[in-house]
């Protein structure tokens, strides 16, 4: 089945890394995205991986991906409080129409 | 930059009526979605939309909802029969290519059913 699953709540304070982890059940799954909701807004694409990549780093954000183990993490390094919002794990099941399937997401609140 | 957008922001109907909610995609993009987000909860896939019709839908996507895209631009999600469960962020969300399938998502539509 497909299913995304994400830790609810991680605390950081500011200038310290973060690492917002996520597992997922498709293997077929050829990306894997992360994404971040700030307050009543839009879901914001962050960042994405290719499932033939172990990471892939992006200024302050590295992607790791275990494929073996179905793991994914989203390390955001410096954190700063503008960072603090929802951030979605999903996963795109191959051989279907694009539909995006969710984590719960993970609240990050960081601290000054 | 070119952005998906969403109307009305905020919607407040009464258990039974119809709402249609509208999108305007990203204008090169082919292929439409639609998410709903019960506060709190996960976002949840509804439904997808390629030339012209559905090509896939969710057990949340039922008879009460449909999908149209009228013109060009606009991609809009009618509620026909509204009830208090349907109370949720809906997003619009849109892409140009499904092999890396980088959606891009509406800032939503908040609608409140009483």
């Amino acid at each position: 089945g497909e299913d995304v699953e994400q830790s609810l709540f991680l605390s950081v304070r500011e200038g310290d890394s973060s690492v917002i982890n996520c597992t997922y059940t498709d293997s077929s799954s050829t990306y894997l995205y992360w994404y971040k909701q700030e307050p009543g807004a839009g879901l914001q694409l962050l960042t994405y991986i290719f499932s033939n990549m172990d990471m892939k780093q992006d200024q302050r954000l590295t992607v790791l991906l275990n494929k073996k183990d179905k793991h994914l993490s989203l390390r955001i390094a410096d954190t700063q409080t503008g960072d603090s919002a929802i951030y979605f794990c999903a996963e795109s099941p191959q051989g279907n129409t694009g539909k995006l399937i969710f984590g719960q997401g993970t609240t990050l609140q960081v601290k000054p | 930059e070119p952005e998906v957008t969403q109307t009305p922001s905020h919607q407040v109907t009464q258990m039974g009526q119809e709402v249609i909610l509208r999108c305007v995609p990203i204008s090169n993009h082919l292929y439409f979605y639609w998410y709903r987000q019960i506060l709190g909860q996960k976002v949840e896939f509804l439904v997808s939309f390629y030339n012209n019709e559905i090509s896939e839908k969710s057990e949340i996507f039922d008879d009460q909802f449909s999908v149209e895209r009228p013109d060009g631009s606009n991609f809009t999600l009618k509620i026909r029969s509204t009830k208090l469960e349907d109370s949720a962020m809906y997003f619009c969300a849109s892409t140009g290519l499904l092999q890396s399938n980088e959606q891009f998502f509406g800032p939503g539509t908040r609608l409140t059913v009483l």
